[in-house]
């Protein structure tokens, strides 16, 4: 199946530092969408990056998305002890469907 | 402000019973997944309607899954009869026109 499987699975940095997440994934698609889950709770969407866009910033984040390599990454800059999460990376299932399959994540650990 | 709804939010039944979730989702949009989170699996998608329409429940297993949406704001979830093997936790998501997913803060459910 289609998935993006995240590197590396866990991340410590101490606070202040940038975080670098990939994600990888096997056949085409026209999105890709980062998502972040704190402990106990449910996954939050982040940002959504189209096939056609090779960057995007939203606040403190940066995604970049190499179609030809098949890969995203997820740059948090300036890391704060509330990053401290678990972040996805979610594909569709059928280039733009809207069935979006995950990877099991990066356990980022920002330490104050 | 809008979220997406389930109940209940914490489950511990034995092996046999008959479990039930819920879920609300947000007002307005028509597509709602069922997903199961696990550390050996992570997220796994067992079904999705759209419109109430089941479109896609390959992920569930059938002998003892069952999903269901009785009208527009209400999904649920049956597992019957329940195994150890099924303690997970159970996230509900809608999502409306775009490619957005919102997900509910998750049912957690303990087999004994």
């Amino acid at each position: 199946s289609q998935q993006g499987e995240e590197d590396p699975q866990a991340l410590s940095i101490q606070e202040g530092e940038n975080a670098t997440m990939n994600c990888s994934y096997k056949t085409s698609i026209n999105n890709l969408q980062w998502y972040r889950q704190n402990s106990g709770r449910g996954l939050v969407h982040l940002i959504l990056i189209r096939s056609n866009e090779r960057e995007k910033h939203s606040g403190r984040l940066r995604v970049t998305l190499d179609t030809s390599k098949k890969s995203s990454s997820l740059l948090i800059t300036a890391s704060r002890a509330a990053d401290t999460a678990s972040y996805f990376c979610a594909t569709p299932t059928q280039g733009g469907s809207e069935k979006l399959v995950f990877g099991k994540g990066t356990k980022l650990t920002v330490n104050p | 402000d809008a979220r997406v709804t389930q109940t209940p939010r914490d489950k511990v039944t034995e092996m046999g019973q008959e479990v039930t979730m819920r879920c609300q989702p947000i007002l307005g949009h028509n597509t709602v997944f069922w997903y199961r989170q696990t550390m050996m699996q992570g997220l796994e998608l067992l079904a999705y309607f759209r419109n109430r329409a089941p479109l896609d429940d390959s992920g569930m297993p059938k002998d003892r899954f069952s999903a269901e949406m009785p009208d527009a704001t209400l999904a649920t979830l049956k597992i019957q009869p329940s195994e150890p093997r099924d303690s997970a936790v159970y996230f509900c998501a809608s999502a409306g026109s775009g490619n957005t997913i919102y997900f509910g803060e998750g049912s957690w459910l303990t087999v004994v």
